[in-house]
């Protein structure tokens, strides 16, 4: 399978405790996207790679939480010191082009108790 | 930024009979329109789009159209199957990096 892979694919954590989740994209894709979901809604962009340069930031990405991509190929998002409200569906996407389709994994799923 | 807007929240339709979700947009620059399907506990998955020279694009039973002076378009299923029940999302690109999601429309084929 050559699509976007996400892991885990669920992490139950307690209030307080950092995360880290790991993004790997198509092989080629130089863009590399995060988006947050949140039950009923869609996603909702907070980061984005070209290669290994993070280029742009949503306001949703509060200093708690920190997203790499140190080889241009996988990309890790943590979150630090977790709160409840930040329990949600984290997608990654990739492109191969900034104008061309995103392709999205299968999502994380942040629980935080 | 976009505004995005999907009509409706939700759609039940028996199988076999036609699908129509709409989707209106503010930014007059988007010039790419996608549709994703998303089932539950998965992340979406592009099921077809159009870009902004074309009005409509056709794939089997799926289909989406636009309408760029009104700012919409519109997914069309035809001959709806139970597997087709999932949550569907536009995203109209305006040429930044990010897609603005609408909030989804659940559709439901009843067998």
């Amino acid at each position: 399978d050559t699509g976007v892979s996400q892991n885990p694919r669920h992490k139950i954590t307690k209030r307080g405790q950092n995360v880290t989740f790991r993004c790997d994209p198509i092989s080629e894709h130089n863009r590399l996207y995060w988006y947050r979901q949140t039950l009923g809604q869609g996603p909702e962009f907070l980061t984005y790679f070209q290669n290994e340069a993070q280029l742009e930031k949503s306001r949703l990405l509060s200093d708690r939480f920190s997203a790499e991509r140190p080889k241009g190929s996988f990309s890790t998002l943590e979150i630090q010191r977790t709160e409840q409200g930040d329990s949600a569906m984290y997608l990654c996407a990739s492109s191969l082009e900034v104008t061309d389709t995103q392709y999205f994994g299968p999502g994380t799923r942040l629980t935080v108790l | 930024g976009e505004n995005v807007e999907q009509h409706p929240s939700t759609l039940s339709v028996q199988e076999g009979d036609s699908a129509v979700i709409k989707c209106t947009y503010s930014d007059s620059a988007s010039n790419y329109f996608p549709w994703y399907k998303q089932e539950l506990g998965k992340g979406p998955q592009l099921i077809i789009d159009i870009r902004s020279n074309v009005g409509e694009k056709k794939d089997q039973r799926i289909a989406v159209t636009l309408n760029k002076t009104a700012k919409h378009f519109s997914l069309h299923i035809t001959e709806t199957q139970p597997e087709d029940s999932a949550v569907y999302f536009c995203a109209p690109w305006a040429g930044s990096y990010q897609l603005t999601f609408g909030k989804g429309t659940k559709l439901s084929v009843i067998p």
